[in-house]
């Protein structure tokens, strides 16, 4: 049973333009990943957060962790062409040692 | 080693056969994962190793799905009569555990597909 709904489900958008990408879950989570997939290989990890509230910049990507640390978002500026892939939240529950994997979003940047 | 091997990355079998699936995780990596991944999907979680010790294998399916990690390094994911529900991309990660606020990012291999005809 997947803890962990994101939305939108697919995003397909033009080169330049800004997104966000949204996580959300009933659960609260110690912690919370993003991940970046591409077609073939392992999810890649992008970021953790960990205290309500907190914000991560990655060059184009800003990763917020809710107050209540129950959901997360991702923002891309600018989006490029590389940006393209399955984008997962993945949350780590108090004490557990094991991660829960969101839904997944698949964007496209188209150029 | 520098990632995290997975062999074979594709693997076709006959309904009924037994197959099975290798992870050679980052050297130091204690945690070792098992996660099974449908088309399109999030990872769904099925075991975990601290060292040669399962401590967790909630998320098997089924008995047919057995995994071992005896000196606490490869670990092989047995998959016996396989139906074709079980078709999948079979992922393993590891990682060097959590402390005492959270777990540590995963490192991935690039997965087994495995396709049961």
């Amino acid at each position: 049973t997947q803890l962990l709904e994101q939305s939108p489900q697919f995003l397909s958008i033009q080169e330049g333009e800004n997104l966000t990408v949204y996580c959300n879950s009933s659960s609260v989570f110690s912690s919370l990943q993003w991940y970046r997939q591409e077609p073939g290989e392992g999810p890649v990890l992008l970021v953790t957060v960990v205290t309500g509230g907190e914000v991560k910049k990655l060059k184009r990507l800003t990763f917020q962790f809710g107050d209540a640390r129950k959901d997360s978002s991702l923002h891309i500026t600018a989006a490029q062409p590389g940006d393209t892939g399955l984008y997962l939240c993945a949350g780590g529950e108090t004490g557990a040692n094991n991660l829960f994997f969101g839904t997944g979003t698949r964007l496209t940047v188209i150029p | 080693g520098a990632g995290v091997s997975q062999s074979p990355r594709y693997k076709v079998a006959k309904r009924g056969q037994d197959v099975a699936l290798r992870c050679d995780p980052i050297s130091g990596h204690v945690s070792l994962f098992w996660y099974q991944q449908a088309l399109g999907q999030g990872p769904e979680f099925l075991t975990y190793f601290q060292n040669e010790a399962q401590l967790d294998k909630s998320g098997l399916p089924s008995d047919r799905f057995f995994a071992e990690r005896p000196e606490g390094s490869v670990s092989t994911l047995k998959i016996q009569r396989t139906q074709q529900e079980d078709s999948a991309v079979y992922l393993c990660a590891s990682s060097l555990g959590r402390n005492e606020g959270y777990v540590y990012g995963y490192t991935f291999g690039s997965g087994t597909r495995l396709t049961v005809v």
